[in-house]
């Protein structure tokens, strides 16, 4: 079974521009969650969706958004880019949030560089 | 606000040793503890999800304990590999069924000297 697809692996974009990344979930999994991971930081909480619903969001500023799809898939968005967005943005899937034995599977992640 | 710390960052270790990678916990109030290890440039991988509920998970050469009260679980790899080699992550879901995502630690990167 395939595994958590992201487009595109690698990203160069210029401060003030967005950018829209995705997330394609494992077949059957209907949880999306997306995470951000830089040096100083880690690896930190962006959002989760779950049947096309925002279920809640990490403490990051409105410039990041996203959105699910009927089929699951999901998209990420950030807008006016600032050069501290550089990171490696990783999408993970899980078959249905609040289910304590589900495992959340994580994709390759977006690697982007604001410039 | 949860807070998770690893400990040691970074081991390095012959090939063969058994090792214990640490990872601690503020608040008990969890729903599951995961480790996962990542390969530099790549994604997360699942090692092993343990339930609030449970103490311990075996996976081949790795074990995992959780001592909820404490806020403490340890990852135990036996007869450590080259191919071991990879940043070991701690992440837990909060109790609320994870409405708010996983918390990771920062992570032990670990390095197995052939």
């Amino acid at each position: 079974k395939a595994g958590v697809t992201q487009t595109p692996r690698y990203l160069i974009k210029t401060r003030g521009q967005q950018v829209t990344l995705s997330c394609s979930p494992i077949s059957g999994h209907r949880s999306v969650s997306w995470y951000q991971q830089t040096p100083g930081q880690g690896l930190q909480f962006l959002f989760e969706y779950f049947s096309e619903t925002q279920r809640n969001k990490g403490n990051f500023p409105g410039r990041f958004s996203g959105r699910q799809f009927s089929n699951s898939r999901s998209e990420m968005n950030v807008s006016t880019l600032e050069l501290g967005d550089s990171a490696l943005y990783l999408c993970a899937s899980s078959r249905s949030p609040g289910v304590s034995t589900d495992t959340q599977y994580f994709g390759p992640g977006t690697r982007l560089t604001v410039l | 606000k949860q807070e998770v710390t690893q400990i040691p960052a970074a081991l390095s270790v012959p090939e063969g040793e058994n090792l214990v990678l640490n990872c601690s916990f503020t608040d008990s109030a969890i729903y599951n503890l995961q480790w996962f290890r990542q390969d530099p440039g790549k994604g997360l991988t699942s090692l092993l999800l343990i339930q609030s509920s449970q103490r311990e998970q075996t996976s081949g050469r790795l074990n995992a304990s959780l001592d909820k009260s404490s806020g403490r679980s340890t990852l135990y790899i036996a007869a450590s590999q080259p191919g071991d080699s990879a940043t070991y992550l701690c992440a837990v879901t909060n109790s609320g069924g994870g409405a708010d995502g996983l918390t990771f630690g920062k992570g032990t990167h670990l390095i197995i000297q052939p």
